[in-house]
């Protein structure tokens, strides 16, 4: 069960886009729509933001937007904000009926 | 509204145990899959285990199998992880979450609620 790879950190500025990958195999994000992501601001706990690889839940800003293609998976945010700094985690259902998380990545709004 | 609520983290030591509690509130408890997430000091999220909603589907990562035991009493609205042969590496904050559909084991991973966490760290 190792870890999903994501970049260690992404950075931009307030308006811009930006994505961040989540890398497994086709045993978890290319085999399955299952790819959730969560944002995690410091001591908080983890907020969903995207399930079911590209779904969001009510109340969660139409900025974030997530995709899928072959075994990696992405996050988008448009019209970055400040409030937008935080950790992100992809996570994967995997065969034989476990979870994986990404290693998180640090995104910082100059 | 729903909240989950974690209990009995602390500090132990190296080869002792210690169960962790998570109490649920504002939501029919008896319906919902939860499942165990950790997070070490300044690390990621690490999933460790999931329960189904009536218990009789448990799941573990490889990295706490043999060791962990995830249950729930559901006529208490409580889960439960007792943590035996306690390593160092099992030091972080211990969540519960919820999974956000019905019935569903996984869920696809969807978690909608989470606890804030209860730390243990272990340590001589």
């Amino acid at each position: 069960q190792s870890a999903l790879t994501q970049p260690a950190s992404v950075s931009g500025s307030p308006g811009q886009s930006i994505t961040i990958s989540c890398t497994g195999t086709s045993n978890d994000v290319g085999g399955y729509n299952y790819v959730s992501w969560y944002q995690q601001h410091p001591g908080k706990a983890p907020k969903l933001l995207i399930y079911d690889v590209t779904d969001r839940p009510s109340g969660v800003s139409n900025r974030f937007s997530g995709s899928k293609s072959g075994n990696t998976a992405s996050l988008t945010i448009s019209g970055l904000q400040a409030e937008d700094e935080a950790d992100y985690y992809c996570s994967s259902y995997v065969s034989g009926s476990t979870l994986v998380f990404g290693g998180g990545t640090k995104l910082t709004v100059l | 509204q729903v909240q989950l609520v974690e209990s009995g983290g602390g500090v132990v030591q190296p080869g002792r145990s210690l169960r962790l509690s998570c109490a649920a509130s504002g939501f029919i408890f008896s319906n919902y899959a939860i499942h165990w997430v950790r997070q070490a000091p300044g690390k990621g999220l690490e999933w460790v285990a999931v329960i189904s909603n009536d218990g009789s589907d448990k799941y573990y990562a490889d990295s706490v199998k043999g060791r962990f035991t995830i249950s729930r009493d559901n006529s208490k609205n409580t889960l439960y992880l007792q943590i035996n042969s306690l390593r160092a590496e099992d030091t972080a904050v211990y969540s519960c979450a919820r999974v956000g559909d019905i019935l569903l084991t996984f869920g696809g991973g969807k978690f909608d609620y989470w606890g804030q966490g209860t730390l243990v760290t272990v340590s001589s």
